[in-house]
């Protein structure tokens, strides 16, 4: 069945140091790639997306890129801060939504 | 705007037991979804609407109920609760856009139940 596998499942940082989350997904019918940062005691929120016809897409300190021929996508966060200590989804699909277990990013000050 | 709305926002049911998760949005969204968590397997789609009347199953259905009388509310019906139901339940709406129908989700705070 469809799948989308994330990893690290936990991942500890510095401030002010890079992050990177990667996933990838089986269903190559896939277009839309969604990620989610869930804070503790809140429900996700979505942070950033990429299309299938994109290859890259940048909001600051955050960017996803996308490989649609290996069938994989990645989450970069630069210059992290101790607010972006969360749980982070990536999620993929065309119709339905198919998400990662997670990642624990911790940024310690 | 409060958003999605979700209540109770924790629960204890015994074995057998039923109960209602409530959902509300004020978007004006039409797609609305339910959603449970468990620890280290991501979001599992339980149940969703694409609009007033309509629902479909998602990934995990059994054990539950949905009805969608209204745009704004969509709640989950447990009938016969089991230990296997122990999560935390999220509702989630989005008003789709022209490429995709699952964009941009908007969650609730979620409801955290145990089945004792």
């Amino acid at each position: 069945g469809e799948n989308v596998e994330q990893h690290p499942s936990t991942l500890s940082v510095q401030e002010g140091d890079s992050a990177v989350i990667k996933c990838t997904y089986s269903d190559s019918a896939s277009n839309y790639f969604p990620w989610y940062k869930q804070e503790l005691g809140k429900g996700p929120q979505l942070i950033i997306d990429i299309r299938s016809n994109v290859g890259e897409k940048k909001d600051q300190r955050i960017a996803v890129t996308l490989n649609k021929t290996a069938k994989h996508f990645s989450l970069h966060i630069t210059e992290t801060q101790p607010e972006d200590s969360a749980v982070y989804f990536c999620a993929g699909g065309y119709n339905k939504l198919i998400f990662g277990a997670g990642t624990r990013l911790a940024v310690h000050p | 705007n409060a958003g999605v709305t979700q209540t109770p926002k924790f629960r204890i049911l015994k074995i057998g037991q039923s109960m209602t998760l409530q959902c509300a949005q004020d978007m004006n969204h039409n797609y609305m979804y339910w959603y449970r968590q468990d620890p280290g397997m991501g979001l599992k789609l339980i149940y969703y609407s694409v609009g007033a009347g309509i629902t479909d199953k998602g990934e995990v259905p059994n054990g539950y109920n949905v009805s969608r009388s209204t745009t704004e509310d969509f709640p989950l019906r447990l009938e016969l609760a089991a230990p296997s139901q122990t999560s935390v339940y999220f509702c989630a709406s989005s008003s789709p856009g022209l490429e995709a129908a699952n964009e941009k989700l908007f969650f609730g705070s979620g409801t955290q139940l145990s089945v004792l």
